[in-house]
């Protein structure tokens, strides 16, 4: 599975969108982007995925660039509660196993 | 639906006991798996399975065993604990084929275990 870099830490403002970037420059044609959230060490929630399309749903929007290397979450409207550490997988979709191989993550701190 | 259950949420055990984490799942679902978590760190896999009577090792596997005698359960075994496996555990279920729909991973609430 391909690795993933994120930075370790981002800030963000009540009510404003935060963009938490993820790169995976060796990700492979059939590897999806995953992202999951841990809100001070309860089990980790699933966010969103996606292969090349860009995705949203009813928590946040993924962007994936055209040439897959690279990736930006979108949580649109921030709240306190939004504060979590971020963790950006990569892992291929046809596999047939349950191996999630997690990172470090961003810890986003939303700010009043 | 209660999804992923851990049991017990908070344990202390006495280097050398041996113990077993459950995990259980509602959902039907193939795959579960058993990560640790210590401080500051993110998750590492122990074990996983496939379906039922398939297990195999994860990054850190030494000093746990597993078993997957149904689809719903898959207990953490603790053979002769050891201060170094002080951690929090999760455990987690899914789908197969990953990247459809509905294949994302559900996970527990975890399980507090300290060894003195």
């Amino acid at each position: 599975d391909a690795k993933t870099t994120q930075p370790p830490s981002m800030d963000c403002a009540e009510g404003r969108a935060a963009n938490l970037p993820c790169n995976h420059s060796t990700i492979s044609g059939n590897e999806y982007v995953y992202w999951y959230r841990q809100i001070h060490s309860q089990g980790p929630q699933y966010i969103i995925h996606g292969l090349k399309n860009n995705e949203t749903n009813e928590m946040a929007s993924l962007i994936i660039t055209e040439d897959r290397k690279s990736s930006t979450l979108i949580l649109p409207h921030a709240t306190l509660r939004d504060t979590a550490v971020y963790y950006c997988i990569v892992r291929v979709g046809s596999s047939n196993t349950g191996k999630l191989i997690f990172g470090q993550g961003t810890t986003l701190q939303v700010k009043p | 639906n209660a999804g992923v259950t851990q049991t017990p949420k908070f344990q202390v055990l006495k280097t050398g006991q041996s113990m077993t984490l459950q995990c259980a799942q509602d959902m039907n679902h193939e795959y579960m798996s058993w990560y640790r978590q210590d401080p500051g760190m993110g998750l590492r896999l122990i074990h996983y399975s496939v379906g039922a009577g398939i297990t195999d090792q994860g990054e850190v596997p030494n000093g746990y065993n597993v078993s997957r005698s149904t689809t719903e359960d898959f207990p953490l075994r603790l053979l002769s604990a050891a201060p170094s496996q002080t951690s929090v555990y999760f455990c987690a279920s899914s789908y197969s084929n990953w990247g459809r729909k509905n294949t994302e991973a559900f996970f527990g609430q975890g399980t507090r275990l300290t060894v003195v």
